[in-house]
């Protein structure tokens, strides 16, 4: 089965600093896509970030910005000067191989602590 | 603003007695989804639309069905709730272009609770 894993379950960053949430996948295939949602608590999933697998160059979008090694299967999302507002699930995902369908992970809890 | 709206936001309904969800969409999306997600887990999808053709997961219960009368919305009937079945559920929609990079747009969820 093509996974997506991420290795850490919770992680806790202290406010204005930056932060690292982990991805890694599987799949055999050459042209995918890559996201990262965020799911505040009693709030809707909403997309944080998106990659498209054949370019080379890491996606940013403001404090968001992502490590792409598509050699190595990895996905992983830097959250810079990180703010309260940025606490949540945070679940990182995948599609492709000619299907609009969403693999995801199990999610990361971020914490922002004042 | 364009949205993806579910109703109700929290539903409880009895053991085995039939249950409806619903979601519609302003933003004219032909590919809607439905997730269960349970606590502290990912989102597993059920089965999605594209357009009015029916995508059902291999592993999606027999209780569990669709239905997509037009492109804005879009329903989860669960024929018989089990106590298993109690979950977050979440409607999402995307643009299908055919190259599969779309993000996915999602609801707020209905909160399924089974007595």
């Amino acid at each position: 089965a093509q996974t997506v894993t991420q290795s850490q379950p919770e992680m806790s960053v202290q406010e204005a600093e930056t932060v690292t949430l982990s991805c890694t996948y599987d799949t055999s295939e050459s042209d995918y896509y890559l996201f990262w949602y965020k799911q505040p608590p009693s709030r809707q999933m909403i997309l944080v970030i998106r990659q498209e697998a054949y370019k080379q160059q890491n996606a940013t979008e403001n404090r968001f910005s992502v490590n792409f090694q598509k050699a190595a299967k990895s996905f992983s999302l830097k959250i810079s000067d990180s703010q309260l507002g940025d606490a949540a699930m945070y679940f990182c995902a995948r599609n492709g191989g000619g299907s609009e369908k969403l693999v995801f992970g199990k999610g990361t809890k971020l914490t922002v602590n004042p | 603003d364009a949205m993806v709206i579910q109703n109700p936001r929290y539903q409880v309904t009895q053991f085995g007695k039939p249950v409806t969800l619903s979601c519609s969409q302003t933003l004219n999306h032909n590919v809607m989804y439905w997730y269960q997600q349970k606590s502290s887990q990912a989102p597993k999808l059920l089965f999605h639309y594209y357009d009015k053709d029916f995508n059902n997961e291999a592993d999606t219960p027999d209780n569990f069905q669709s239905r997509r009368p037009n492109t804005s919305f879009c329903f989860l009937d669960i024929r018989s709730p089990g106590l298993g079945d109690a979950a977050m559920y979440l409607c999402a929609t995307s643009r299908g272009t055919g190259g599969f990079n779309q993000p996915q747009h999602f609801g707020d969820g209905t909160r399924l609770s089974i007595l």
